[in-house]
């Protein structure tokens, strides 16, 4: 059962604009949530996490955002440039927890 | 410099054979976990430790097996008992106490013969 979706396979942006990807999940039980960024053939590189408590984090042109009451969090990217083309992992788990849940992750690709 | 190394980058096994795969940090972290991606999917975890000596089974722990002997490694091995290894493994570290991000390796990716 996913817990954690992300419905959109793929996004296309434009250089310079804003990247906005978005994940729900299901399980009230989950205390953070993780943003990773993945290439082709590599690991993937965590970007930026948020508490449940918290309804914003940000850091450089990284921003996210949690909605409890709807379930979603969203990744803003601002702006978005070429080098940002990747698979886009959203991530959650509990206080008591050791294992990440992921969605099936969105493919990012910003265009010049 | 820090990090998390895995190898071989790729791997191919013949039916019915064993094969381990490696996983090493230099970050001084508690916990090590692996986890396996397919095609289109997301991770899932297939075991973890949280110390030397100690491990638990993920949610797809069948037709593997792990070890935990140094607090640097933490080997997979994927047996004959796996009915469909060919996919992508990653290794994660991360401390203890409190959230900590978990950090990936580059992975193994494993191919049947």
């Amino acid at each position: 059962d996913q817990q954690v979706k992300q419905n959109s396979p793929s996004l296309s942006v434009q250089e310079g604009r804003i990247s906005i990807l978005n994940c729900d999940y299901t399980n009230s039980m989950f205390d953070y949530f993780l943003w990773y960024k993945k290439y082709p053939a590599e690991g993937p590189t965590f970007l930026i996490s948020i508490s449940s408590i918290k309804d914003k984090n940000e850091d450089g042109r990284f921003t996210v955002f949690l909605n409890k009451s709807a379930k979603h969090l969203s990744l803003h990217i601002v702006p978005s440039q070429p080098g940002d083309s990747a698979v886009y992992f959203c991530a959650a788990i509990p206080n008591s927890g050791y294992a990440l849940n992921f969605g099936k992750g969105t493919s990012l690709l910003v265009t010049p | 410099d820090g990090g998390i190394t895995q190898s071989p980058k790729y791997l191919f096994r013949k039916e019915g054979q064993n094969v381990t795969l490696s996983c090493e940090q230099n970050l001084n972290h508690d916990a090590m976990y692996w986890y396996r991606q397919d095609p289109g999917q997301g991770l899932r975890l297939i075991y973890y430790s949280q110390i030397v000596n100690d491990f638990q089974k993920g949610d797809i722990a069948e037709g593997y097996s792990v070890s935990r002997e140094k607090k640097e490694s933490f080997p997979l091995t994927v047996t004959s008992a796996q009915k469909n290894p060919t996919a992508f493994y990653l290794c994660a570290s991360s401390t203890t106490g409190g959230f900590q991000p978990q950090h990936f390796g580059d992975g193994t990716r494993l191919s049947i013969l």
